[in-house]
């Protein structure tokens, strides 16, 4: 049973599309994040939410706008996309109030390959 | 200066030889240290954390932590072909709320 799945895995589509990736946790976690990682393997916090609440809010162009209907869900709305938006988009969720503390940790979904051309 | 660094790579090394893998940080505040694995293509894993000064140690693997030198490495004993993959350093800031920094991490490759 995955812990923290995303959809969809693969993801082409055409500059200026607006696009939207699911994530969903059932560990029972606090707080999910979104996180980038480009071509060269670098991988960036996006946002983080607690309970509902964004947390974590990085510089990231206003098209993207994440939203969480409750603390299991995460999803990622994209807006207009660019080539520069190609990269894996990660899901992860971890436990504590304000995200992981001593003995916690980050568990990351598959990932979601997003190709725009 | 980069929050946290480390070595690119790729770095090789002999299957049974030991492979240690090098990280420093920028912020002086900084609290927890993880180390990720992440193999081509999937997700990163969480494999050791440390907290405190000094070695930590899990089966072939052993954290070292270096507040005063900002210094976190990762050595792999015997190393194995299985350990080739891509290692994430991360660094957890407190801010107002905890965040994680990852390192642009280094590519390991274990030559049988």
């Amino acid at each position: 049973d995955t812990a923290v799945s995303q959809t969809p895995k693969y993801l082409v589509t055409q500059m200026g599309n607006d696009k939207s990736i699911k994530c969903e946790q059932n560990l029972g976690h606090d707080t999910m994040y979104w996180y980038k990682q480009d071509s060269k393997k670098f991988l960036k916090i996006m946002f983080s939410y607690n309970n509902k609440e964004l947390i974590i809010n990085e510089t990231v162009p206003n098209r993207f706008s994440p939203k969480s209907p409750d603390k299991a869900h995460l999803n990622l709305h994209i807006n207009s996309l660019e080539l520069g938006d190609s990269a894996v988009y990660f899901c992860a969720s971890s436990q504590g109030v304000y995200g992981p503390t001593s003995g916690n940790t980050i568990y990351f979904g598959e990932g979601s390959w997003l190709t725009v051309v | 200066q980069k929050e946290v660094e480390q070595n690119s790579g790729p770095l090789s090394v002999p299957e049974g030889a030991i492979a240690s893998l090098n990280c420093t940080y920028s912020d002086r505040g900084s609290q927890s240290f993880f180390w990720y694995r992440q193999y081509s293509g999937k997700s990163p894993e969480l494999i050791m954390s440390i907290y405190s000064n000094g070695d930590k140690e899990d089966g072939r693997f052993t954290a070292q932590l270096n507040k005063a030198s900002q210094y976190v490495s990762l050595l792999i004993r015997d190393s194995q072909p299985s350990d080739s993959a891509t290692y994430l350093c991360a660094v957890m800031r407190k801010t107002s709320y905890d965040k994680v920094i990852f390192g642009p991490g280094t590519s390991l490759s274990v030559i049988p």
